[in-house]
């Protein structure tokens, strides 16, 4: 079974600090992707990456960014948090058919106060 | 890529028979159409995906007209662990360059 991990399940950060977010697969999957899950939203695309040190822009990439310098490993990184950033945060995986059936991690609850 | 529409809620009894529609107008030729369930306090599963016509699985059937401009997602016989939010997506997923856009899903509530 594919397996993707998120660091934290839930985490608490104050307004303006650095919060690191990682998601590690182990299915060797090209793609990596990074979304936010907001009450009445849905799921929002913040970034995703097809290959290591590559990287594309979703719909909301204000105010994060990325790091993938391995394959298994995708990083997201809100360099100064803040309230609206409190959110349910979702990593997914897909492999070389592409983007259409992606394996998501159980999700990182984070509150910034 | 592709913006797609679907009721926000649905309810249901266990034993019947869901249909979910979602209308892609825009939707491209090289697009797939792609249904995802997610349970509360978990990540979206993958479904079902199909071009045109209909594919059938083990979980659900998606029926695709011939102008593509729609799909239906069929559950049969739910259960009330069918309850959970249904997310249609359009798009080229298949180059692994661009990605699905998720929109706010359909919330099926199934009774007893």
């Amino acid at each position: 079974d594919v397996k993707v991990t998120q660091s934290s399940r839930y985490l608490v950060k104050r307004t303006g600090e650095k919060v690191f977010l990682e998601c590690v697969q182990d299915m060797d999957h090209e793609n990596m992707f990074w979304y936010r899950q907001d009450p009445g939203l849905g799921l929002r695309l913040i970034y995703f990456s097809y290959d290591v040190k590559m990287k594309e822009k979703g719909d909301i990439p204000e105010g994060y960014s990325v790091s993938r310098e391995k394959k298994e490993r995708f990083s997201l990184i809100l360099e100064s948090a803040s309230t609206n950033q409190t959110s349910m945060y979702l990593c997914a995986s897909s492999g070389s058919t592409g983007a259409y059936e992606q394996y998501f991690g159980p999700g990182t609850r984070l509150t910034v106060t | 890529l592709a913006k797609t529409t679907q009721p926000i809620s649905m309810d249901s009894y266990e034993g019947q028979e869901v249909n979910i529609t979602c209308s892609h107008n825009n939707i491209a030729t090289n697009d797939y159409i792609t249904w995802y369930q997610q349970f509360p306090s978990q990540g979206p599963r993958f479904i079902i995906q199909g071009y045109k016509t209909k594919v059938t699985n083990e979980v659900a059937s998606l029926f695709i007209p011939a102008d593509r401009k729609s799909s239906t997602l069929s559950l049969p016989r739910v259960s009330l662990s069918d309850t959970a939010v249904y997310y249609c997506l359009v798009g080229d997923g298949g180059t692994g360059r661009r990605a699905l856009t998720f929109g706010s899903g359909t919330r099926l509530q199934v009774q007893p």
